[in-house]
């Protein structure tokens, strides 16, 4: 079945330190993925996607890149802050016969320290 | 753009006993998704409807969950009898269209305590 395993944290840094969230996933056909991002007290919100192989998704500084031979789409990014403290989700998206399997990692936890 | 609503944001509830969410997804979006996050685990897909039909129900534990998406809109989740293990936050997302590239955005979800 589909899955997706991410870094277990939490994961503390200080501010300007570099990040790297590693994202595996297995999946039956050709997943489209993507990061999300929860903010303490708000809900889940899209930070970036890659649809293909070797499309790197970009925003606020984080970048992944999709590679298909590792089957892995890890996080970067080169120098946090605190206001990048938050629970990232990395997730999967599979097209069906009848629908999409939309399938969550288990979120790592990220604490940006001043 | 007004995002996607739901109430109530909290409720606490004894076993055996029924509760309801309610979710309005944000205007014009045809695929609304009800999905089940524990704590400190990822959200699973509960349920997916295509305007007011229902594309994938798999994972919804269909003896003591339901959902339905009247005229394509809103959409309720209920659970009846409630056990201790359905203790979640209940998040509803939408999405223009189905398809694996599309994004969906969420609400804020609504936490149940069962006691």
């Amino acid at each position: 079945g589909d899955s997706v395993t991410q870094m277990e944290g939490p994961v503390t840094l200080s501010e300007e330190a570099c990040l790297t969230i590693n994202c595996t996933y297995t999946a039956t056909g050709y997943p489209s993925l993507f990061w999300y991002v929860q903010y303490p007290g708000e809900g889940l919100q899209l930070l970036l996607k890659a649809t293909k192989a070797d499309d790197k998704g970009s925003n606020k500084g984080f970048e992944a890149t999709y590679r298909k031979e590792t089957t892995s789409f890890h996080l970067e990014k080169g120098s946090v802050q605190v206001s990048d403290s938050a629970v990232y989700f990395c997730a999967l998206s599979v097209l069906l016969s009848y629908g999409q399997n939309f399938v969550f990692g288990p979120g790592t936890r990220l604490s940006v320290l001043p | 753009e007004a995002g996607v609503a739901q109430s109530p944001r909290y409720k606490i509830i004894e076993k055996r006993q029924s509760v309801a969410f309610w979710c309005n997804p944000i205007s014009g979006h045809a695929t609304l998704y009800w999905y089940q996050q524990i704590l400190g685990q990822g959200p699973k897909l509960l349920i997916q409807f295509q305007n007011n039909g229902v594309v994938d129900d798999s994972q919804l534990p269909k003896d003591r969950f339901s959902a339905e998406r009247l005229k394509g809109v809103d959409s309720t989740l209920k659970i009846q009898p409630a056990k201790l293990e359905d203790s979640a936050v209940y998040l509803c997302a939408s999405s223009r269209t189905s398809g694996p590239h599309n994004e969906q955005f969420f609400g804020p979800g609504t936490r149940l305590t069962v006691l």
